[in-house]
C-alpha cells in the first residue's frame, strides 16, 4: 500500500485562526479523501479531493470553510478556516487503492486543537 | 441516509476467547465492506475486506457478510491483549467514498 505522510501531526491554535494540513502520497493515486474524527467519535468524510478540479464536499461541509486543493497525483492540501473550538478533531486524508476493490488507506491524521 | 450500525460496546473477551464484531447497513447497493483496526491515538487500519457472501479468512481474522440481511461481521480467533482497540466497520458508496460505523471498542482481558 501506499505511503502516507500528513503535516503538521498536531497544532495547537486560536480561535478565528486558519490552519493547513498537508497530505503527501509517495506514489500517484487516483482519489485522495479528507475525514475528520471529533473526540470520542467515528471518521466523518469531509469532501472528495480531485485533481485539477474543485473538491467535492459533503452535505455540512462547505469551500469556505475546508478549502481543498490537489494539484497533482501524489499531494493534497486542507485548510480549516476561520477555525472555532468545535473544529478540534483528528483531521485524515485517505487514498484510494489502485487494487480494484475500493479500499482506502489512511494517513497517520493531523491533531488540530482550537482555544 | 446511507447508515452503518456497530454496537459501541465496549466488548470484553478473555484472552485467547472468540470475539465476535457485528455490524448493519442500510444501502443494499453496497458492495464492498471493510473492517478497519484503530488504536488509540492512532489512525485506522484496514484489516479485511470482503465482498462476496460468506466467509473470508486471513489469519486470526474472519469476516462474514450476509448481503440479503445487510450484515457483516468479524471474528477475531486466539483474541490476543493486542486486540484491544476500536473496530470500524467501513461500506463503500458511490463515488468510491466510504461510510463508517460509529466503532466497536474490543477489550481483551489477559
Amino acid at each position: 500500500s501506499a505511503v502516507i505522510s500528513q503535516k503538521p501531526s498536531r497544532d495547537i491554535c486560536q480561535r478565528g485562526t486558519s490552519l493547513t494540513i498537508q497530505c503527501q502520497v509517495d506514489s500517484q493515486v487516483t482519489m485522495m479523501f479528507w475525514y475528520r474524527q471529533q473526540p470520542g467519535q467515528s471518521l466523518t468524510l469531509i469532501a472528495t479531493a480531485n485533481q485539477g478540479s474543485e473538491a467535492t464536499y459533503e452535505s455540512g461541509f462547505v469551500i469556505d470553510k475546508f478549502p481543498i486543493s490537489r494539484p497533482n497525483l501524489t499531494f493534497s492540501t486542507l485548510t480549516v478556516s476561520n477555525m472555532s473550538p468545535e473544529d478540534s478533531s483528528i483531521y485524515l486524508c485517505s487514498v484510494l487503492s489502485s487494487g480494484g476493490i475500493n479500499e482506502q488507506f489512511f494517513g497517520p491524521g493531523t491533531r488540530l486543537t482550537v482555544l | 441516509q446511507k447508515e452503518v450500525e456497530q454496537n459501541s460496546g465496549p466488548l470484553s473477551v478473555p484472552e485467547g476467547a472468540i470475539a465476535s464484531l457485528n455490524c448493519t447497513y442500510s444501502d443494499r447497493g453496497s458492495q464492498s465492506f471493510f473492517w478497519y483496526r484503530q488504536y488509540s491515538g492512532k489512525s485506522p487500519e484496514l484489516i479485511m475486506f470482503i465482498y462476496s457472501n460468506g466467509d473470508k479468512e486471513d489469519g486470526r481474522f474472519t469476516a462474514q457478510l450476509n448481503k440479503a440481511s445487510q450484515y457483516v461481521s468479524l471474528l477475531i480467533r486466539d483474541s490476543q491483549p493486542s486486540d484491544s482497540a476500536t473496530y470500524l466497520c467501513a461500506v463503500n458508496s458511490y463515488g468510491n467514498k466510504l461510510v463508517f460505523g460509529a466503532g466497536t471498542i474490543l477489550r481483551v482481558k489477559s
